[in-house]
């Protein structure tokens, strides 16, 4: 199984801070990756689609980039909305995993 | 494009239970699908893969041999049948669409389908 690792586990960070977390696989991947946003009771809403392939209708401060083995998602200018727990997730091979998700506080 | 997860709720550990995921405004048969499980306050866990014809399908461990995945194109409908249900199969269960016909990403999401395993 592909282990997908995500750092921090958790951040807190103020309105308009530049944001990067990083997930890293336990094996290459190419850029079989995505990224996904979740609020508290709400479904995850895909952000990201092959490692850097912004989601439609997804603000443009979200950026993600990497391939291989190490991704990162940056949201350039934090906004109020954009405090929720962010997850990756890889489709290069069976099982799908997901990184341990990332959660971001307001400070 | 809308999916609206049913059939959740409290079940007996041991015992089973169907959950549905009717699509509205796009066609099912055109995606590959799956389901996804959140445990209460854990992260999220893929659960199972069906491509757009139903002909293959893919489980993750943790519920191989207990549960099936299947589809019913003509009623734009995705199913898990669960049994032999455990205390840690107690979760909110997704379904999710993919963006073609083999799983990728997933675009759409369903609102989610409590199901609780306890005596």
């Amino acid at each position: 199984d592909i282990l997908m690792t995500q750092s921090p586990s958790s951040l807190s960070a103020s309105v308009g801070d530049r944001v990067t977390i990083t997930c890293r696989a336990s094996q290459g991947i190419r850029n079989d990756l995505g990224w996904y946003q979740q609020r508290p009771g709400k479904a995850p809403k895909r952000l990201i689609y092959a490692a850097s392939s912004l989601q439609s209708g997804v603000p443009s401060r979200f950026s993600g980039s990497g391939s291989g083995r190490e991704f990162t998602l940056t949201i350039s200018s934090l906004q109020p909305e954009d405090f929720a727990t962010y997850y990756c997730q890889q489709h290069n091979s069976y099982p799908l995993t997901f990184g341990g998700g990332t959660k971001v506080e307001i400070k | 494009m809308q999916l609206l997860e049913s059939g959740g709720g409290l079940v007996q550990p041991g015992g089973s239970l169907r959950l549905s995921c009717a699509a509205s405004e796009f066609t099912l048969s055109n995606y590959a699908m799956s389901w996804v499980r959140q445990a209460p306050g854990k992260g999220l866990e893929w659960v199972s893969d069906i491509s757009d014809d139903g002909g293959s399908t893919y489980y993750a461990d943790s519920v191989k041999g207990r549960f099936t995945i299947s589809r019913d194109n003509s009623k734009n409908t995705l199913y898990l049948q669960m049994s032999s249900l455990r205390g840690e199969d107690t979760a909110i269960y997704y379904c999710a669409k993919s963006s073609g016909p083999t799983v990728t990403t997933w675009n759409s999401w369903g609102q989610g389908s409590l199901v609780t395993v306890s005596s």
